[in-house]
């Protein structure tokens, strides 16, 4: 079946740093993404989310990139902070079906 | 709005035991999800209801899980017997329709033992 997967199981950066995170999606047809941000022995938070007729959203130090081209997602997160730190998943939707989640990526930020 | 509302935070059980998870859902979302964590493999949906009615439980591992949802404020999860190899951090999420995002609640951290 169609999945979504993540690149790199974890990312270590400086406090102050930008960070990246990336998705890759295989199913054509998903049209709504989600970034979730789960911290430890919490339940996965929404961040942003982006349709497929965008190819850029922002909020508030984060954006979100879409490349329906290379069916790529990423999530860009300004001046990291130790609060950042966290497992990041994004999900995708197609049509009527739930939301399909990644493994998702683990965030360490160093003070 | 208080979110999703998770009971218990933790449960631990011995093999052979029945287990109840319970989901209080936020007021006027209408599509309720239970989803299963594990380190080995993700979170992963098990059930989800719309206005109540289970639509999709091909998630579910066996038939000793079963799921109900006898209104739209409250539903529960059941294992029994339960296994060793169920325990994993269950979540239950809520949204206010297709396409839209889900909210989590906290979560049920179960161990069998």
């Amino acid at each position: 079946g169609e999945s979504v997967g993540l690149h790199l199981p974890t990312l270590s950066v400086q406090e102050g740093d930008n960070s990246i995170i990336n998705c890759a999606y295989s199913n054509s047809a998903s049209d709504y993404f989600i970034w979730y941000k789960q911290e430890s022995g919490k339940g996965p938070q929404f961040i942003i989310d982006i349709r497929s007729n965008m190819d850029k959203r922002q909020g508030q130090r984060v954006t979100v990139l879409l490349n329906k081209t290379v069916k790529h997602l990423s999530l860009q997160i300004a001046a990291t902070q130790p609060g950042d730190s966290a497992v990041y998943f994004c999900a995708e939707f197609s049509g009527y079906s739930t939301l399909t989640f990644g493994k998702g990526t683990m965030l360490l930020v160093s003070p | 709005d208080a979110g999703v509302i998770q009971s218990p935070r933790h449960e631990v059980t011995e093999m052979g035991q029945e287990v109840t998870l319970r989901c209080k859902p936020i007021s006027g979302h209408n599509s309720l999800f239970w989803y299963r964590q594990t380190m080995m493999r993700g979170l992963e949906l098990l059930i989800y209801f719309n206005n109540n009615v289970p639509i999709d439980d091909s998630g579910m591992p066996e038939d000793r899980f079963s799921a109900k949802m006898p209104n739209a404020s409250f539903s529960t999860l059941k294992i029994q017997p339960s296994e060793p190899r169920d325990s994993a951090v269950y979540f239950c999420a809520s949204s206010a329709g297709t396409g839209r995002g889900y909210t989590f609640g906290s979560g049920t951290r179960l161990t069998v033992v």
